[in-house]
């Protein structure tokens, strides 16, 4: 299995464009979770999903950012307009059963100038 | 009260000795827990999870749990320049009937250096 695929891995943007994170969950795990991680506040959930289905997006900041998972191979996370202030690196991660932990993305290296 | 918290670090020991990294949480209720590694660049990699009060060995590394103080460390014997990352200690929290939230909460990570 090739693991939790992120893309791109890094992304330099204008602050005002629109950014979209890409993430393919290991086949078979059915839940998926975006984290955003930064040295100030350390790795925090965003929003996960089950079945496809969004259970918890209380961690998303803002009405800037979205995400869906219109199937159970790809997920996405969009910032629209993007701010300086969302450089961070974002992680996919997912599992099929908790006990067994989660496993994470590579990351994308998010920059907004 | 944070629901997971790590010692604050950062932690210097030298190679050889023993790194102690503890983690309390606050829901008693809690059944899993985890130790993942995190380099710096890359991802978390899990590397430890205990279920049950007690230690589990894992070659140099140990990871003890204790339900009563809600209590769970992590122990690296031998310690190697090479185990410098960054420790994060995750628990699997539950919801008032009894159900897992289905999401691991991770604490804010200790920094550990191993020098030569």
């Amino acid at each position: 299995d090739a693991g939790v695929i992120q893309s791109p891995r890094h992304e330099v943007t204008e602050m005002g464009q629109e950014v979209t994170l890409r993430c393919k969950p290991i086949s078979g795990h059915d839940y998926l979770f975006w984290y955003r991680q930064t040295m100030m506040r350390g790795l925090e959930l965003l929003i996960y999903f089950n079945n496809n289905v969004p259970i918890d997006d209380s961690g998303m900041p803002e009405d800037r950012f979205s995400a869906k998972m219109p199937n159970a191979s790809f997920s996405t996370l969009k910032i629209q307009p993007s701010e300086p202030r969302d450089s961070a690196v974002y992680f996919c991660a997912t599992h099929l059963k908790l006990n067994y932990g989660y496993t994470f993305g590579s990351g994308t290296r998010l920059t907004v100038v | 009260q944070k629901e997971v918290e790590q010692n604050s670090g950062p932690l210097s020991v030298p190679e050889g000795a023993i790194a102690s990294l503890n983690c309390t949480y606050s829901d008693r209720g809690s059944q899993s827990f985890f130790w993942y590694r995190q380099y710096s660049g890359k991802s978390p990699e899990l590397i430890m999870s205990i279920y049950s009060n007690g230690d589990k060995e894992d070659g140099r590394f140990t990871a003890q749990l204790n339900k009563a103080s809600q209590y769970v460390s992590l122990l690296i014997r031998d310690s190697q320049p090479s185990d410098s990352a960054t420790y994060l200690c995750a628990v699997n929290m539950i919801k008032p009937g009894g159900t897992s939230y289905g999401k691991l909460t991770f604490g804010q990570g200790t920094i550990l250096t191993v020098h030569p």
